[in-house]
């Protein structure tokens, strides 16, 4: 079965501009999860959709915004960049069912953003 | 609010030994999952281990096992027989029972593993 999927890969942007990160879960999946890893740092959490809705929010600007899919896709929006919004962002994926075992994230290999 | 602390910025081991990375995390629930991710250079983090703060049992998974301390809030990784392929950066993640699935993260553990 395929992993998380996100797209692109790596993506550079001018301060200012807008940009969109996409995420495709693990089949079955309906939770997807977006966080923010600054070089050499541990990620940070910015939102996590469930069944379409926002769960939760993580202590990030209005800038920022995500929506799920029917298909449980998603995406991650992120208007007027500034540098500092230069990061690793990753997308996850649970099930989110009963067992303790079906809410473990299972994470896609990030899109590298870097603004100039 | 939750927080999780790693104090070793980098650990080496020797191919072969064991090493402990060491996790501690502050909180005032009592219901919680503890995890430990690996990301190696390929920047893809991948779940090593995962235990659940009612079961006193330490999770062990093949080489992988922890040492959770609940009164301590103590989360440490031991990893046996080092090998090559475990060098990555490591990093502690707490998990609330309640609300979002949000993991908190720690700033991590780069280990080195010495041929």
């Amino acid at each position: 079965d395929a992993g998380v999927t996100q797209s692109p890969t790596h993506l550079i942007k001018t301060r200012g501009q807008h940009v969109t990160l996409r995420c495709s879960p693990i089949s079955g999946h309906k939770s997807v999860s977006w966080y923010q890893q600054v070089l050499g740092q541990g990620p940070q959490f910015i939102f996590q959709y469930y069944e379409k809705e926002e769960r939760g929010r993580g202590n990030f600007p209005d800038r920022f915004s995500a929506r799920q899919f029917p298909n449980y896709s998603s995406e991650l929006n992120v208007n007027a960049l500034l540098l500092g919004d230069s990061a690793l962002y990753l997308c996850a994926s649970s099930l989110e069912g009963l067992s303790a075992a079906s809410y473990e994230q299972y994470f896609g290999p990030g899109t590298r953003l870097t603004v100039t | 609010a939750q927080t999780v602390t790693q104090s070793q910025p980098e650990m080496s081991v020797q191919e072969a030994e064991t090493v402990t990375l060491s996790c501690t995390y502050d909180t005032s629930e009592s219901d919680y999952y503890l995890f430990w991710y690996k990301q190696p250079p390929s920047r893809q983090m991948i779940l090593v281990i995962r235990q659940e703060a009612y079961k006193q049992q330490n999770a062990t998974e093949n080489r992988f096992s922890v040492n959770f301390q609940k009164a301590a809030k103590s989360f440490s990784l031991k990893i046996s027989d080092s090998q090559l392929g475990d060098a990555a950066m490591y990093f502690c993640a707490y998990r609330s029972d309640q609300g979002a699935q949000k993991l908190v993260f720690g700033q991590g553990t780069r280990l080195t593993i010495n041929p």
